[in-house]
Order: structure tokens, then sequence, then C-alpha cells
């Protein structure tokens, strides 16, 4: 079946570092990617989404770029800041289905 | 424009008691989800529903159901609770067709004493 692997926990990095969060995926298809934050109390929040091979999902400074050849879909950030604190989940739904498939989710805990 | 809104924000039951989570989707979303957030587990797609049909759901038992009104709020419904059901439950919704992205609520908190 699918599933989707992230990167354990929890991530601490310094304000204004660079942020790498891993992502892989099992699919017998071609499914859509997606990255979905939960901030503190929250429920989850669409970061970003990508739809085929090559493409690269952006918002608010986060990328992350559908790879097909490695089944994989990192998320990236150049500066991160205090309020990027939460927790992050890689997710997939293959072609032609609703259900969302979710890894596990990475913290992030970013330091002044 | 709205979010999707969960009630209660909490729930506390006791065990063999009946639980009920109600969700009201983003005007024009048609499909609801629920997805269980629970400890160790994880998130794990529940139910789907749209246009008050139930379309699919997971690998959940029969105890776990639900329902689509017509204005396309949705009742979870969680019989003869035990106490793995204590978690997180969290309703999103979407357009109807297509590729649409699903929004999230902030979900009912679930404790079974």
């Amino acid at each position: 079946g699918d599933s989707v692997t992230q990167m354990e926990g929890p991530v601490t990095l310094s304000e204004e570092a660079f942020l790498t969060i891993n992502c892989t995926y099992t699919a017998t298809g071609y499914p859509s990617l997606f990255w979905y934050v939960q901030y503190p109390g929250e429920g989850l929040q669409l970061l970003l989404k990508a739809t085929k091979a090559d493409d690269k999902g952006s918002n608010k400074g986060f990328e992350a770029t559908y790879r097909k050849e490695t089944t994989s879909f990192h998320l990236e950030k150049g500066s991160v800041q205090v309020s990027d604190s939460a927790v992050y989940f890689c997710a997939l739904r293959e072609a032609g289905r609703r259900a969302l498939t979710f890894g596990s989710g990475t913290r992030l805990q970013v330091q002044p | 424009e709205a979010g999707v809104t969960q009630s209660p924000t909490h729930l506390i039951k006791t065990r063999g008691q009946q639980a009920t989570l109600r969700c009201s989707p983003i005007s024009g979303h048609t499909s609801v989800y629920w997805y269980q957030q629970a400890l160790g587990l994880g998130l794990q797609f529940l139910l789907w529903y749209d246009e008050g049909e139930e379309r699919n759901r997971g690998n959940f038992p029969p105890r776990f159901s639900g329902r689509q009104f017509p204005n396309y709020s949705s009742e979870l419904n969680v019989n003869a609770l035990e106490l793995e059901d204590s978690a997180l439950y969290l309703c999103a919704s979407s357009l109807g067709s297509g590729d649409q992205p699903q929004h999230f609520g902030d979900g009912t908190r679930l404790s079974i004493l």
C-alpha cells in the first residue's frame, strides 16, 4: 500500500538557518504530494503541493520538488524564523482517490 | 471566508459511551473528510462524504460512522468508546470535483476516561 516516510524529529535550528525535512514515498501510481503544517493547538494548514513529476511547490519561502526518480518530496527553506516552529507533515494522494496518506510528522523548533 | 469549523473543541467521555463530533465545511465545499490523529499512530483517514453519501472509509471498525447533511455539514459518531479512541479528530473539506486540496479544521480532542 501507499506510505510516506519522514525524517525523525525534533529538528532544532537557530533562526536564519537552512531547513531541510526529508520525505520519501511509496505509491502504486502517480500521486499528488503535499506538505501540511500544524501549529500548536491548531489543525493542519496546506503549505504547498505538487501534482506531477518535476513540479515545484512553493509558499511562504518553503519549497519542495516532486522527484519521481527518487520518490522524494523534501521540504526546504533558506532562512527559518521562530514563527516557523511547528509540526510538518508530508502527505500523498493517489490519482483518482481522495484519502490522504500522511507521514508521521517532523517537529521543527527554531531558537532565536 | 470562514474556514472549516468543528465542535466541540474538547469532549470527555467514559468507556462504552457514544460520542458525536460535528463539522461545518467551507462554504461551497461538498466533500467532507474525517481523520484521526492518535498518539503514536499518526494521522489516519477515517471517512469521506460527498453529496450526502459515504464514498470511502479507512481501516476502522463499524462503530465509527457518520453522515452528511443536505447543507454539507457532517457528524462523526463513535459508539462503544474504547480507551484507544482518545485522539484529535480532524475534519477537512474540499470542492467536490477534480484534484482539489483539503482544508482542515482545528479538530475535536476526544478523551476517554
